[in-house]
């Protein structure tokens, strides 16, 4: 069973479009962190969500905890190429000593 | 600004081949981490290591080894690679524990046929 899902595994829009994609689990987490990953290299961290209800702003991305604690958010405004990667989602239960990952958003912004 | 280098980038081995994948760090980072990526299946957790002299096992371990004998090295051995270990090696790191940032290598790419 997967710990943190992620949906929809696979997006693709056109430049200039807006998008969300959602990270779920069942579990209460501290926080939850989101990075992502460009073909042929590895994941990079975007931010880290600590309180429920927390939004975070980082240019065109906005990501928001769930107020349970148990989900994310991230939305993407007037995507550009340069968003193109898979994005995911990871987090560590109370409790447990290893960060557990999604298993990513594969978004794909068409010029 | 190193960061965390892997070597090697690429390989190709037989099966029953042994071969260890190098991680280093410049961070000084006390905790690292083994992942493997493969298609459909997310990052999974092979072994990870709390400090210098320690190791433990994650999600994945079967058919790995794992030395931390310095601080900012990570060894990944395969003692006799299988094609199921056909994946995309990520080696991690970060200052404490699993609730700080991760700092990811660009992965070993190893094909075991």
């Amino acid at each position: 069973t997967q710990l943190l899902e992620q949906s929809p595994q696979f997006l693709s829009i056109q430049e200039g479009e807006n998008l969300t994609v959602y990270c779920n689990s069942s579990s209460v987490f501290s926080s939850l962190q989101w990075y992502r990953q460009e073909p042929g290299e590895g994941p990079v961290l975007l931010v880290t969500v600590v309180t429920g209800g927390e939004v975070k702003k980082l240019k065109r991305l906005t990501f928001q905890f769930g107020d349970a604690r148990k989900d994310s958010s991230l939305h993407i405004t007037a995507a550009q190429p340069g968003d193109t990667g898979l994005y995911l989602c990871a987090g560590a239960p109370p409790g447990n000593n290893r960060l557990a990952f999604g298993k990513g958003n594969q978004v794909v912004v068409i010029p | 600004n190193a960061g965390v280098t892997q070597t090697p980038k690429f390989r190709v081995l037989k099966t029953g081949q042994s071969m260890t994948l190098l991680c280093a760090q410049d961070m000084n980072h006390e905790y690292m981490y083994w992942y493997r990526q493969d298609p459909g299946m997310g990052l999974r957790l092979i072994h990870y290591s709390v400090g210098e002299g320690t190791t433990a096992k994650g999600e994945v371990p079967d058919g790995y080894n794992v030395s931390r004998l310095k601080k900012q090295n990570f060894l990944l051995g395969l003692e006799s690679a299988a094609p199921s270990q056909t994946s995309v090696y990520f080696c991690a790191s970060s200052y404490i524990g699993p609730f700080q940032p991760q700092h990811f290598g660009d992965g070993t790419r190893l094909s075991i046929l």
